[in-house]
């Protein structure tokens, strides 16, 4: 099973430039999400969607743009890059059956902005 | 808004001996979910083991256990016979009931386990 699949693994952009991190996830989870995880921060939500079609923010979601047109995809676009955005992304998925269903991470991308 | 605290920032611990790592939280809330996950240098974040606000038994996972006191918000993760390969970053982490999906997460304890 291949889970849930991010690419790149690694990324260095220039001030200015945009990007997308793709997720696709092969479980048929209904959320999926995007955190950062910076040093001493713990992560932090980005955007989340409960559904194809369906996105909402979370608590970091100012810089960063998504959309789910499927079920297995969830794309998150950087559109202007800063330097304050480099960090490591993860993106999420778990089952809609059961609050207390965990996530399942991807194994991150690490994106530098210079 | 609910807030995790790991006030360990490292712990260590020898191999085959036990180690607990503290989590408290803060919630006005009385049903919620509440996580381990652990990451080792590899990245991956992992699930550990998960507890019910609502169940009163402590959660257990082979040699992963926790201590949840839910009247002091406190949800301790007890490491028993700890392995080489226990050794990562453990990350609490707090999910309400309903509404947000959200996972709220503490910053961290790096443990270090020596041979």
């Amino acid at each position: 099973n291949a889970g849930v699949t991010q690419t790149p693994k690694f990324q260095v952009l220039k001030t200015g430039q945009s990007m997308t991190l793709q997720c696709a996830q092969d479980m048929n989870h209904e959320y999926m999400s995007w955190y950062r995880q910076d040093p001493g921060m713990g992560l932090r939500l980005i955007h989340y969607s409960v559904g194809a079609g369906i996105t909402d923010q979370g608590e970091v979601p100012n810089g960063y743009n998504v959309s789910r047109s499927t079920t297995e995809d969830f794309p998150l676009r950087l559109l202007s890059a800063a330097p304050s955005q480099t960090s490591v992304y993860f993106c999420a998925s778990r089952t809609g059956q059961g609050h207390n269903s965990p996530l399942h991470f991807g194994n991150g991308t690490r994106l530098t902005v210079t | 808004a609910q807030t995790v605290t790991q006030s360990q920032p490292e712990m260590s611990v020898q191999e085959a001996e036990t180690v607990t790592l503290s989590c408290t939280y803060d919630t006005s809330e009385s049903d919620y979910y509440l996580f381990w996950y652990k990451q080792p240098p590899s990245r991956q974040m992992i699930l550990v083991i998960r507890q019910e606000a609502y169940k009163q038994q402590n959660a257990t996972e082979n040699r992963f256990s926790v201590n949840f006191q839910k009247a002091a918000k406190s949800f301790s993760l007890k490491i028993s016979d700890s392995q080489l390969g226990d050794a990562a970053m453990y990350f609490c982490a707090y999910r309400s009931q309903g509404g947000s999906e959200k996972l709220v997460f503490g910053k961290g304890t790096k443990l270090t386990v020596n041979p």
